[in-house]
């Protein structure tokens, strides 16, 4: 079966700190892979995905970044974090559509 | 571009009653998929239950139904008999079908139960 796995789970970074989250899938090849961020009681934000290695899409220009180094593997990153990166950052994979997500990361940003 | 709606932010129910969260979507695709996720206090996303557009028999998952209406445009979720567990933010999501990559997600409704 298919698993997916994000990390870490919580984080507390100043601002202008670097930032690395990773996200990896198990059991399956070739997925679509997803970067979602919702702030504290608001809705999803999509902020990239790829639907190959190498291939990102962004939706929103901010200062965040993703790559895929693998077919699996999907992070995201900052060089310097701003307050308003603050949030829940969820991964996730879809073949047909459907997503499934991880266990999500909480940054706050300090 | 399309566009769910969840008009109710805040919903409650009585323990062990049935609650029905709205969604109204927009589209001028006739092939498409509709799903409900649950989102509970931990934070991960659920899938609750998924719904294909060319299926005119209404999705069930075991205490969860939805009522699909393809012409209204309407696909809202029944829960029955609810129970504490049921407490989360579920979010209704669009998907367009083959060739798209995206889900249109609703803004989300919260649902609590009550004791």
């Amino acid at each position: 079966s298919q698993t997916i796995h994000q990390w870490p789970a919580t984080l507390v970074q100043p601002v202008g700190s670097p930032l690395s989250l990773e996200c990896t899938v198990e059991g399956t090849s070739n997925p679509n892979l997803y970067w979602y961020r919702q702030a504290a009681g608001r809705g999803l934000q999509l902020l990239f995905y790829s639907v190959g290695i190498g291939q990102i899409s962004s939706e929103v220009p901010q200062n965040l970044s993703a790559s895929r180094p693998q077919d699996r593997q999907f992070i995201l990153s900052s060089k310097k974090l701003l307050l308003s990166d603050s949030g829940f950052y969820l991964c996730a994979w879809s073949w047909t559509g459907e997503l499934f997500f991880g266990e999500g990361s909480r940054l706050t940003v300090l | 571009a399309q566009t769910v709606t969840q008009s109710q932010p805040e919903m409650s129910v009585q323990e062990a009653e049935t609650v029905t969260l709205s969604c109204t979507y927009d589209t001028s695709e006739s092939d498409y998929y509709l799903f409900w996720y649950k989102q509970p206090p931990s934070r991960q996303m659920i899938l609750v239950i998924r719904q294909e557009a060319y299926k005119q028999q209404n999705a069930t998952e075991n205490r969860f139904s939805v009522n699909f209406q393809k012409a209204a445009k309407s696909f809202s979720l029944k829960i029955s008999d609810s129970q504490l567990g049921d407490a989360a933010m579920y979010f209704c999501a669009y998907f367009p079908g083959a060739g798209s990559y995206q889900l249109t997600f609703g803004k989300g409704t919260k649902l609590s139960v009550i004791p």
